[in-house]
């Protein structure tokens, strides 16, 4: 069985322009979750999708985007570009989400994105 | 606000060493804790999910335990191959959805 891929692995931007993430879930998965990991703060969730509907969002400005597509795949955007956006985008997939026993999130290899 | 904290930060082990990665956790509800592997440059690797506590999981050298408040990942005899760095999350009871509140993890180097 497939895992998460996200493309692209890497991106390089420079201040003020936007950038789109794409992330494909496991096969059957119907739950994608996006998180950002830098060295200083971790890995912070950005938001969940299912169903196409934003399920939850973390505390990000709403330069961050995302959205979901029938298929589940997702697709999430930074707008204007700033340097601390730099950072490994990660893409996660469960079966439902929210419940126990479909809630295990399983990760994408993640976007490295720069900004210069 | 839900917290996650690990440690230690770092650890460094001999092989065949056997020591514990502990993560405590100040959640309003907990539904699940997981715990990840991460090596440089990827993305994290699932290991066990623990719901209640006094539940218990292994998988090869790691076993992982759970009380109300704090979670442990023991190691035991690891080998070069299991260094990486070790990531603690939580899952709280909300309305719907999952959101992962991650610890910063501990960095985790076995010397041969």
């Amino acid at each position: 069985k497939a895992g998460v891929t996200q493309t692209p692995r890497y991106l390089i931007k420079t201040r003020g322009q936007q950038v789109t993430l794409s992330c494909s879930p496991i096969s059957g998965h119907r739950s994608v979750s996006w998180y950002q990991q830098t060295p200083g703060q971790g890995l912070q969730f950005l938001f969940e999708y299912f169903s196409e509907t934003q399920r939850n969002k973390g505390n990000f400005p709403g330069r961050f985007s995302g959205r979901q597509f029938s298929n589940s795949r997702s697709e999430m955007n930074v707008s204007t570009l700033e340097l601390g956006d730099s950072a490994l985008y990660l893409c996660a997939s469960s079966l439902v989400g929210g419940y126990r026993d479909t809630d295990t999130q399983y990760f994408g290899p993640g976007t490295r994105l720069t900004v210069l | 606000e839900d917290q996650v904290t690990q440690s230690p930060e770092a650890l460094r082990l001999q092989e065949g060493e056997s020591s514990s990665l502990n993560c405590s956790y100040t959640v309003s509800g907990l539904r699940g804790l997981f715990w990840y592997r991460q090596d440089p440059g990827k993305g994290p690797e699932f290991l066990f999910t623990l719901y209640s506590a006094g539940e218990e999981k292994e998988k090869e050298r790691l076993k992982a335990t759970l009380t109300k408040k704090e979670s442990f990942l023991h190691i035991t005899a690891p080998k070069p191959e299991d260094s990486a760095t070790y990531l603690c999350a939580v899952q709280v009871i909300q309305t719907s959805g999952s959101r992962l509140t991650f610890g910063e993890g501990t960095q985790l180097t076995v010397n041969p």
